[in-house]
């Protein structure tokens, strides 16, 4: 299973909502997580199974989607956002992630 | 709560094997697999494989089969990763995240091992 994110960077600036999408080769139902990562850490989890945040995760993160599409949207973007964010799937094994979008300052 | 400490920096050879540790702590080790990441310039984040810390079954992606090991002692709470005949291109920051949730999202992870791979 394939996956791919667009656009693989956007400039964004402090209260833009901004949205980004992953796309899957086949029907992969809702088993797609959303990541953050900044240079030098490990991803974070933000969103699970499509649409659940995870806990500790602010509210204006959040996920939808089905099937083929999917979709990250930030509201009200926060300095601490810039980073590079990540969709990956577990649907069957092999597990596999999309190649990123970067969020940088517009 | 859950902490995953993983092994330090490594250099080797082209040729050699690689040992990567994973010390998880704050929850019961065997009630979640272990899964092992990759991250690489150049292929991006690549799932390597998953050890069920319980029965010690674990699956391989493909790509690496044959030349991973998953293991783990549970005495210890720590899981390992062996990558064998290293090649120039295996350099990357190795990961290990907890599976969580019936669709094993990766809920937690280590902070991650350089490892450097350089004639």
């Amino acid at each position: 299973i394939q996956l791919t994110q667009s656009p693989s960077s956007l400039s964004a600036s402090v209260g833009d909502s901004i949205t980004i999408t992953c796309r899957s080769s086949q029907n992969i139902a809702t088993y797609v997580h959303w990541f953050q990562q900044k240079p030098g850490k490990a991803p974070q989890l933000l969103i699970h199974d499509t649409s659940s945040l995870q806990s500790g995760v602010p509210s204006r993160f959040s996920g939808g989607g089905y099937g083929t599409e999917f979709t990250l949207t930030i509201v009200n973007f926060q300095p601490d956002d810039f980073a590079t964010y990540f969709c990956q799937h577990s649907y069957e094994t092999p597990f596999s992630f999309g190649p990123g979008t970067t969020v940088d300052v517009k | 709560q859950v902490q995953l400490k993983q092994s330090r920096t490594e250099l080797k050879a082209p040729g050699a094997s690689v040992t990567v540790s994973c010390q998880a702590s704050g929850y019961r080790f065997t009630s979640v697999d272990i899964n092992w990441v990759r991250q690489t310039t150049g292929q991006g984040l690549e799932w390597m494989g998953s050890v069920t810390p319980i029965t010690g079954n674990t699956v391989t992606a493909q790509i690496f089969e044959g030349r991973v090991t998953m293991t783990r002692d549970t005495a210890t709470s720590t899981a390992y990763m062996e990558l064998t005949s290293l090649k120039l291109d295996d350099t990357a920051v190795y990961f290990c995240a907890t599976c969580s949730g019936g669709s094993c999202y990766l809920g937690h992870w280590g902070q991650g091992t350089q490892v450097t791979v350089s004639s």
